[in-house]
């Protein structure tokens, strides 16, 4: 199946920063990816889907300008928290569809400080 | 609105015993329908999937159930092993390429 590489796996940033979060398709040309955040004991939300080349597509209550998403090619797509605040402290999750399924990254655990 | 539940929070069940995951949806648009299983600051993995046309599927020691007219599916793992302890998810999808995930069920093989 298709191999998802997310990076970094962690990461703990000031308030105020930006943090870019990257995910790559190892073997899989990927035209649409998607973001998903997981707060503790919650289950994964979808933030966003991720078009190579052309806007992302929003979910309802996620601000676009705050979670800036870019898909520059097929095997990479990027999500960047600007201006992160404590309660953007999360699990950020990507994924792309293969075949039949989904294929999702090992996640990013943002803690804002 | 929750379009996908699980209302069991947690599950624990005996090492060697059948384990049984429940999901219900409220769209009736869902096409397709998955379970994937997440360890703690991992993502999620697949485990399997049902297309809204069938009512089983099989693959080792996972079997799902779909009961379109109940809109319910069910998750099966026998015999359970410690390695299942895990949190498990059901997810649906639809033609639009979007899964919705429940809150997810917390599964404890006990020794």
């Amino acid at each position: 199946g298709a191999v998802v590489s997310q990076h970094p796996s962690w990461v703990i940033c000031k308030s105020g920063t930006s943090v870019k979060i990257e995910c790559r398709s190892l073997d899989f040309q990927a035209t649409t990816m998607f973001w998903y955040r997981q707060f503790p004991k919650q289950s994964l939300m979808l933030m966003a889907t991720s078009n190579e080349g052309s806007k992302a597509t929003y979910e309802q209550g996620v601000e676009k300008d705050k979670f800036l998403i870019n898909h520059a090619s097929l095997t990479l797509s990027t999500l960047t928290v600007t201006s992160a605040h404590p309660e953007d402290s999360s699990f950020y999750i990507c994924s792309l569809r293969w075949g039949k399924g989904y294929t999702f990254g090992s996640g990013t655990r943002l803690t804002v400080v | 609105d929750q379009q996908v539940k699980q209302n069991s929070p947690s599950l624990s069940v005996q090492e060697g015993r059948i384990s049984i995951l429940n999901c219900d949806y409220t769209n009736s648009m869902f096409d397709y329908f998955l379970w994937y299983k997440k360890y703690p600051a991992e993502g999620p993995t697949f485990l399997i999937s049902i297309s809204s046309i069938k009512d089983k599927n099989e693959d080792g020691r996972f079997t799902v159930f779909l009961n379109k007219s109940a809109k319910h599916l069910s998750l099966h793992i026998v015999p359970s092993q410690p390695g299942d302890s895990a949190v498990y998810f059901c997810a649906a999808g639809s033609r639009d390429d979007k899964i919705i995930f429940g809150k997810g069920t917390r599964l404890h093989i006990l020794p």
